[in-house]
C-alpha cells in the first residue's frame, strides 16, 4: 500500500524554527514528486512546493518562495517542510502529498501546527 | 501566474439531484486538471485527473468533463456521504494551483 505518514502535531512560539517530516512507503520514493499543501482553518487548499528526491530538484509556489524549505533524504524516503522563523500566520495544517502521473494522490494524514505567544 | 475559480462557492441541494461544478482557468491548460472531495475534517482524495478520468475507487456516479479553460464536476446522483468541499487543480508546467473550492450540502 502506497502511503506518506507525517510527524505529530506541533506547538510552537513566534520566532522559532520547526522542522516537519513526511515518512513515504509502500512505492519507489526516487520516482515520484513529492508536494506540501497548507489549509489555514476553515479556508481552502494552498499548494507550497515540490521536491524531486532522487535530484532533490524543488519548485516553489511564489507565495511561499523564501518563507519554507523543502527537502528530502532518499536514503530514508523522507520528505521535510521547515520554517527558520515561524509566524502566528503559519499556524494551519500541512499535508504531503505524492505526484503522480496527474494530481495528488495519496495525502499523508496531516500535520497540525500551531504558533502562539 | 495562471489562477484557478470556481462556481458557484456553495450549493445545497436534494439526495438525487444531479449537481455540476465549474472550474475556469485564467490560461488554457489543455486537461491538466484534477479534482479533489474534502469531507468535514478530513483529508482530501482525488477523485478525477486529466479533466476526465475517474481515480480508482471513486464511485461512477462523479465525471469530469472539458478542457482548455473551462470544466466541470458532476454528480449524476447526489448522496448523502457526497456532503463536502470539491476543489479543482491545474497541475501544468510543474505547479499545482487549487481553486478556492465549492462547498456542497443535502437540502
Amino acid at each position: 500500500e502506497v502511503q506518506l505518514v507525517q510527524s505529530g502535531a506541533e506547538v510552537k512560539k513566534p520566532g522559532e524554527s520547526l522542522k516537519i517530516s513526511c515518512k513515504g512507503s509502500g512505492y519507489s520514493f526516487t520516482t515520484n514528486w513529492i508536494g506540501w499543501v497548507r489549509q489555514m482553518p476553515g479556508k481552502g487548499l494552498e499548494w507550497m512546493g515540490i521536491i524531486y528526491p532522487a535530484d532533490s530538484d524543488t519548485r516553489y509556489s511564489p507565495s511561499f518562495q523564501g518563507q519554507v524549505t523543502i527537502s528530502a533524504d532518499k536514503s530514508i524516503t523522507t520528505a521535510y517542510l521547515q520554517w527558520s522563523s515561524l509566524k502566528a500566520s503559519d499556524t494551519a495544517m500541512y499535508f504531503c502529498v505524492r505526484q503522480g502521473g496527474g494530481g495528488f494522490d495519496p495525502w499523508g494524514q496531516g500535520t497540525l501546527v500551531t504558533v502562539s505567544s | 501566474d495562471i489562477q484557478m475559480t470556481q462556481s458557484p462557492s456553495s450549493l445545497s441541494a436534494s439526495v438525487g439531484d444531479r449537481v455540476s461544478i465549474t472550474c475556469r482557468a485564467s490560461q488554457g491548460i489543455s486537461t491538466y486538471l484534477a479534482w479533489y472531495q474534502q469531507k468535514p475534517g478530513k483529508v482530501p482524495k482525488l477523485l478525477i485527473y486529466a479533466a476526465s478520468t475517474l481515480q480508482s475507487g471513486v464511485p461512477s456516479r462523479f465525471s469530469g468533463s472539458g478542457s482548455g479553460t473551462d470544466f466541470t464536476l458532476t454528480i449524476s446522483s447526489l448522496q448523502p456521504e457526497d456532503v463536502a468541499t470539491y476543489y479543482c487543480q491545474r497541475y501544468n508546467s510543474a505547479t499545482f494551483t487549487f481553486g478556492p473550492g465549492t462547498k456542497v450540502d443535502i437540502k
